[in-house]
Parts: C-alpha cells; structure tokens; sequence
C-alpha cells in the first residue's frame, strides 16, 4: 500500500512566522505535489517536483516556497505566514511516465494562521 | 488555462436513492479523468478514465467519459450513509509529450445520505 504522511494534522502559528509542512512518501514515486482545499474552491495546485531538486510553480505559488532534496520527502515552506494561508493542505505523490499513474494522498494538514 | 466544472456542488439525498454527479472540463491536451472520494481524511481514487463510452464499474458506482461531449458522470446506486463525502473530479493534461500527473481539480460536490 502506498503511504503519504504528512507532519502535521493540525497546525496553528502565528502571523509573520516560518512554517514547514513536510510530506513522505514510502513508494518511490518522481512525482510530488503540494495543493490547498478550500471551500467551494476544491484543490488548488501551490507547486510540484518531478524529480529530485526539481520543482515547477502551480496555480498558486504566492507567497511559499518547496524544498526536495531527498526523492522521498517534499517540504512546503511559508516563508511568513498570513491569515489567507488558513487552510487544508494536501500533499500527493505519483509514478512518472507513460503508464496512466493517479496521485496518492496524504491525510492533510490543517494550518490556522492566527 | 484548463478547467474543470463540477455540478451540483452539493446533494442530500435519503439512503437507497440514486445520484449522477457532473464534471465538465475545458482542457488542452486531455490524457486522463480521475474521479475522487474524500471523507474527513485524505481524497482516495476511485476511477481513471481515458477511453469515450467505456463504463467503469466498481460496485455501487460507475463513471463514463464524452471526450466529445467533454463531461464525465459519476453514477451511486442504491445509496448508503457511507457514501457521504466530497467527490473530487480532476483532469490531467499531457505537458510537451510527457505527463507529470499534473492535475487540475473541480470545485467537488459535496454528497450528504440520510438514513
């Protein structure tokens, strides 16, 4: 069974401060994903990695940061934290290549910025 | 920009009732849909379809996919409270001949059984 785990479940901090939210995956996989929910929003993507060291901007990348420096780990950073950064956040993780691979999901951080 | 519309955006519904919940999507260079169960945790995976009129099944639920149409449904027949959650549609799109799994995501439609 694949296995996403994240850090946290359940975040608070406050404004202005450095948040990190990491992710591990335990089944090799290349590619990792970090999105937020919201209501009525769904899942938005912040960024992804393909590989290691490696990171392409999502639809929402304001305002964090990613860090991969291991294949199995991807770290989402918040430089300094803000209030419309509350939030559910997901990460996900898939194989690479030409075979159809659906993303597998971690269980969510729930961060309140204060 | 790729886009994915889901509709209703929420449902209540007695147990034993049927429902079809939508998802239509503008999107260049569609490879895959992917439809979604999220309860209180993380979403887990419930069809993948690539292939026009060729129905996936898996118990109490089926989807079909109109590549010409550009919609997808997501059928549950004779409903139970367990089927209360968030269903997540989202779309994957080929990037310059190679996927990374990039997906784009609906806003999900937010299912409530009463027994």
């Amino acid at each position: 069974d694949v296995k996403v785990t994240q850090s946290s479940r359940y975040l608070v901090k406050r404004t202005g401060e450095k948040v990190f939210l990491e992710c591990v995956q335990d089944m090799d996989h290349e590619n990792m994903f970090w999105y937020r929910q919201d209501p009525g929003l769904g899942l938005r993507l912040i960024y992804f990695s393909y590989d290691v060291k490696m990171k392409e901007k999502g639809d929402i990348p304001e305002g964090y940061s990613v860090s991969r420096e291991k294949k199995e780990r991807f770290s989402l950073i918040l430089e300094s934290a803000s209030t419309n950064q509350t939030s559910m956040y997901l990460c996900a993780s898939s194989l690479s290549g030409l075979l159809y691979n659906e993303q597998f999901f971690g269980p969510g951080t729930r961060l309140t910025v204060l | 920009e790729d886009k994915v519309v889901q509709s209703p955006l929420s449902l209540v519904v007695h147990e034993g009732d049927t429902v079809t919940l939508n998802c239509s999507y503008e999107v260049t260079n569609f490879r895959s849909l992917l439809w979604y169960k999220q309860e209180k945790k993380a979403p887990t995976f419930l069809f993948m379809l690539t292939s026009s009129g060729i129905e996936k099944k898996s118990g109490r639920l089926s989807s079909i996919l109109d590549k010409k149409e550009l919609f997808s449904i997501l059928n549950i027949t004779a409903t139970q409270t367990g089927d209360s959650a968030i269903y997540l549609c989202a779309v994957e799109a080929w990037a310059g001949g190679t996927s990374y799994g990039k997906l784009t995501f609906g806003q999900g439609t937010i299912l409530t059984v009463h027994p």
